[in-house]
């Protein structure tokens, strides 16, 4: 069975903080992305990487970085949490082209305060 | 540019009352169009994969059809358990590995 986990299902941090979020893949896929979503704005895609250390940024990638040294883990780092960062942020991961369904994670939700 | 639309933002049914839920898309050669569940506070949870027109799934009470310009997912004698917002995206021919997403549709089925 196709499995997406992330590190915490709810983290609470302070204004300034380094925010580290972790997403594992178990089906050996090529691509993984990270999106945030937020009420009214449906998903946005903030980076996403179709290879280990490749990555590319998505529509939302200010002030967000991300890692993939591995293929089945992908990392989003928020240098300096700041309370517009508050949101639901999700993991996908599918395979190569031709197989783009999108596997998605059970999400982080993120409170900055 | 890719845009998907879903119609209507939120649907209220009875329990066992059918309907229909209206995704159109916009994209350059359709490569996929995906439907997905996501219930309150969990992440998407994939449903089908249409890839041609007329090409139609089924998965319990719920069946997707595809046409050129539209894809639909009907819901019939829907329980209240099928309560949840529906997302349909849309991949075209672009190189890209992204898919376009709408934003949903929030259904609520009352007993």
């Amino acid at each position: 069975d196709v499995k997406v986990t992330q590190s915490s299902r709810y983290l609470v941090k302070r204004t300034g903080e380094k925010v580290f979020l972790e997403c594992v893949q178990d089906m050996d896929h090529e691509n993984m992305f990270w999106y945030r979503q937020d009420p009214g704005l449906g998903l946005r895609l903030i980076y996403f990487s179709y290879d280990v250390k490749m990555k590319e940024k998505g529509d939302i990638p200010e002030g967000y970085s991300v890692s993939r040294e591995k293929k089945e883990r992908f990392s989003l780092i928020l240098e300096s949490a700041s309370t517009n960062q508050t949101s639901m942020y999700l993991c996908a991961s599918s395979d190569s082209p031709g197989q783009e369904t999108q596997y998605f994670g059970p999400g982080t939700r993120l409170l900055v305060l | 540019e890719d845009q998907v639309t879903q119609s209507p933002e939120a649907l209220r049914l009875q329990e066992g009352e059918s309907s229909s839920l209206n995704c159109s898309y916009t994209v350059s050669g359709l490569r996929g169009l995906f439907w997905y569940r996501q219930d309150p506070g969990k992440g998407p949870e994939f449903l089908f994969t249409l890839y041609s027109a007329g090409e139609e799934k089924e998965k319990e009470r719920l069946k997707a059809t595809l046409t050129k310009k539209e894809s639909f997912l009907h819901i019939t004698a829907p329980k209240p358990e099928d309560s949840a917002t529906y997302l349909c995206a849309a991949h075209g021919r672009g190189g890209s590995y992204i898919p376009t997403f709408g934003r949903g549709t929030s259904l609520i089925v009352h007993p």
